[in-house]
C-alpha cells in the first residue's frame, strides 16, 4: 500500500508559520499529494493537493521534496480556526481511485 | 447549494437490524464515496461510485452493501448490523479525482 507517515500532533502559536510535514518513501511516480483537514465533529476539508511542483493557494502552500519521498503542508499564519486533525494523502497509481487517510496530524494552535 | 447532506445524522441499532444511509448532492459530481471513520482513526473508504449504475469496493466493503441509481444519490447499505459497524460515517462527492467534498457524517451505534 502506497502510505503516509506523519506526526500524531503538533503545536503552533497563533499568527506563526506551521510546518506540518509528511514522509511517503514507497510513493509511485503516479501518485498525487493531497492534504485534507478535519475540524472536530465535521467532515474532513480539502485542503491542497501537487504532484511534482510546490503548489500555492489561498488556505496554504505545499512543498514537496525533489525525491517525492516527503512533502510538508505549510500554513502561513496558524489561527484557532486552523486547529483540526491534518491528513496527508496519496491517491493514484498502486491506489487508483482510493485515498488512505491514515491517522493524520492533530494541530493544536496555542492563542 | 446543499452540497453533501446525509440522513439520518444519528442512528441507533440492534445487532441484526437493517438500515440504509442516504447521501444526496447537489453540484452534479460524478464521483461519490462512503467513508467510516472509527474512533482516533482517519477515514476509510468502504465503497465508491464513478457515476451512475457503478459501484466499486474499497479499503472495507465487507457487511456492506451500495447502490448509485441516481447521479446524486449514493446509497449505503447494512444488511445485518453487527458491534463492529458502531463508527461515523460519511459521505463525499467530487467532480474528478482531486476535491472531494464531504459530509456532516451519520453517527450509528449498533448494539
Amino acid at each position: 500500500d502506497a502510505k503516509t507517515t506523519q506526526p500524531n500532533s503538533m503545536e503552533s502559536n497563533e499568527e506563526e508559520p506551521v510546518h506540518l510535514p509528511c514522509n511517503h518513501s514507497t510513493i509511485s511516480g503516479t501518485d498525487y499529494i493531497h492534504w485534507y483537514r478535519q475540524l472536530p465533529s465535521q467532515g474532513p476539508e480539502y485542503v491542497i493537493h501537487g504532484l511534482t511542483s510546490n503548489v500555492n493557494n489561498r488556505m496554504a502552500s505545499l512543498a514537496i521534496a525533489e525525491d517525492r519521498k516527503s512533502s510538508t503542508l505549510i500554513l502561513h499564519r496558524a489561527t484557532l480556526r486552523d486547529a483540526a486533525v491534518y491528513y496527508c494523502i496519496l491517491r493514484g497509481g498502486k491506489t487508483g481511485n482510493q485515498f488512505y487517510f491514515g491517522t493524520g496530524t492533530s494541530l493544536t494552535v496555542i492563542p | 447549494n446543499a452540497g453533501v447532506t446525509q440522513t439520518p445524522k444519528f442512528r441507533v441499532l440492534k445487532t441484526g437490524q437493517s438500515m440504509t444511509l442516504l447521501c444526496a448532492q447537489d453540484m452534479n459530481h460524478e464521483y461519490m464515496y462512503w467513508y467510516r471513520q472509527d474512533p482516533g482513526m482517519g477515514l476509510r473508504l468502504i465503497h465508491y461510485s464513478v457515476g451512475e449504475g457503478t459501484t466499486a469496493k474499497g479499503e472495507v466493503p465487507d457487511g456492506y452493501n451500495v447502490s448509485r441509481l441516481k447521479k446524486q444519490n449514493f446509497l449505503l447499505g447494512l444488511e445485518s448490523a453487527a458491534p463492529s459497524q458502531t463508527s461515523v460515517y460519511f459521505c463525499a462527492s467530487s467532480y474528478d479525482y482531486y476535491e472531494q467534498y464531504f459530509g456532516p457524517g451519520t453517527r450509528l451505534t449498533v448494539t
